[in-house]
């Protein structure tokens, strides 16, 4: 079975300043999806980025960037120019072959300090 | 486009009762999901339909937890008896079918089971 570890309960970053939030995997496919979600109060999951595995182009979405390292089995997710908007529950998760259903790993509660 | 619409938004009960939540995907929209998320960790799929046949329900408490979809739209998840562990925010999403075709989460209904 796939799993998502997030080592990072909690980050804080400065507003205008640059944060990376760490994410690592496990599993014995070759083909499959990352994901980056962002969970504000409101509780609706949104993606914020996506990357195939088998693209070797790290994925990137106006502020928001990743570090894609296969071999490694790591997913950073990097935001630039930190807005206060982007104060919010972050969640990675591993989208595989089973049936589409996704695996989330437990969070990093991201602060913005103005 | 419409999203997912999720109801009730939220629901208290006492253990023992019974609770139903309702789920309507994007219109066209032919897999369903429902995700368990206990508070302080990342969503964990319960269900999975296609149209309206199940895809995966491995990780559902079949003693006390079933969900259908009828005519391959709308669903339905229920609890009973409800225990005080089922307190969590139970999220649905839907999509066209891989991950590449927009995979889209509703705002949950949080349960309190008291």
């Amino acid at each position: 079975a796939q799993t998502v570890t997030q080592s990072q309960p909690e980050m804080s970053v400065q507003e205008a300043e640059t944060v990376t939030l760490s994410c690592t995997y496990d599993t014995s496919e070759s083909d499959y999806y990352l994901f980056w979600y962002k969970q504000p109060p409101s509780r609706q999951m949104i993606l914020v980025i996506r990357q195939e595995a088998y693209k070797q182009q790290n994925a990137t979405e106006n502020r928001f960037s990743v570090n894609f390292q296969k071999a490694a089995k790591s997913f950073s997710l990097k935001i630039s120019d930190s807005q206060l908007g982007d104060a919010a529950m972050y969640f990675c998760a591993y989208g595989g072959n089973a049936g589409n259903m996704l695996t989330f790993g437990g969070g990093t509660r991201l602060m913005v300090k103005p | 486009e419409a999203g997912v619409a999720q109801s009730p938004r939220y629901k208290i009960i006492e253990k023992r009762q019974s609770v139903a939540f309702w789920c309507n995907p994007i219109s066209g929209h032919a897999t369903l999901y429902w995700y368990q998320q206990i508070l302080g960790q990342g969503p964990k799929l319960l269900i999975q339909f296609q149209n309206n046949g199940v895809v995966d329900d491995s990780q559902l408490p079949k003693d006390r937890f079933s969900a259908e979809r009828l005519k391959g739209v709308d669903s339905t998840l229920k609890i009973q008896p409800a225990k005080l562990e089922d307190s969590a925010v139970y999220l649905c999403a839907s999509s066209l079918g891989g991950f590449g075709y927009g995979y889209t989460f509703g705002s949950g209904t949080r349960l309190t089971v008291v």
